[in-house]
């Protein structure tokens, strides 16, 4: 079936370094959205993109959906140890409903 | 608003026992969905719904069934449990897609250990 590759699935960075984790489809995506879980807990969406080359922010969030809208990022500036956590990026694909199809995750851990 | 709620939060089940999984959202969701996430891995789709009556597999059904009478209730079913359905199990919730707002609202969890 269609999958959605993310990497890394575990990135360990000192509190105030940046974190980056990426989402690669090999089909294009109706929109794609992320979510993060923290530990013990349940995914809470983010953002959605849907537009070709969109960028959002979110305080110290980036997001980026590419220009082929097959690819996706997150970028974290300067972590915080409230940012530990999973985060997902869950695919939305054309004529599939609501149907989304999640990466694995990037587990994030911040050593203060 | 209570969102969505989702009982039992843990359960042990035997191997061959059968148990039902609820899952209530008080948001008028039509669509709604049920994932499992193993340790270390993405979510996977079980079964979703579009709405009353209406329900269709996703990515990783077998040994599961669902059913939706009501906009509000979408119950998971195990019948005959088995070990590898040892997981934590999400309900989620969203708008139609075609109102271009359909994030999903996932439950607490039902974590879920079959010995």
């Amino acid at each position: 079936g269609q999958q959605v590759m993310q990497i890394p699935q575990y990135q360990h960075v000192q509190e105030g370094e940046d974190f980056t984790t990426y989402c690669n489809s090999s089909t294009t995506l109706s929109n794609i959205q992320w979510y993060k879980q923290r530990p013990g807990g349940h995914p809470v969406f983010l953002i959605q993109l849907v537009k070709s080359g969109e960028v959002k922010k979110q305080k110290r969030l980036t997001f980026q959906f590419g220009e082929a809208k097959k690819n996706s990022s997150l970028h974290i500036t300067a972590t915080q140890t409230t940012d530990v956590g999973t985060y997902f990026c869950a695919a939305a694909i054309y004529n599939q409903g609501g149907k989304l199809i999640f990466g694995q995750g990037t587990e994030l851990s911040v050593k203060p | 608003n209570a969102g969505v709620t989702q009982t039992p939060k843990f359960r042990i089940l035997k191997i061959g026992q059968s148990m039902t999984l609820q899952c209530t959202q008080d948001m008028n969701h039509n669509y709604m969905y049920w994932y499992r996430q193993d340790p270390g891995m993405g979510l996977k789709l079980i079964y979703y719904s579009v709405g009353a009556g209406i329900t269709d597999k996703g990515e990783v059904p077998n040994g599961y069934n669902v059913s939706r009478s009501t906009t509000e209730d979408f119950p998971l079913r195990l019948e005959l449990a088995a070990p590898s359905q040892t997981s934590v199990y999400f309900c989620a919730s969203s708008l139609p897609t075609w109102t271009g707002s359909n994030e999903q609202f996932f439950g607490p969890g039902t974590r879920l250990t079959v010995l």
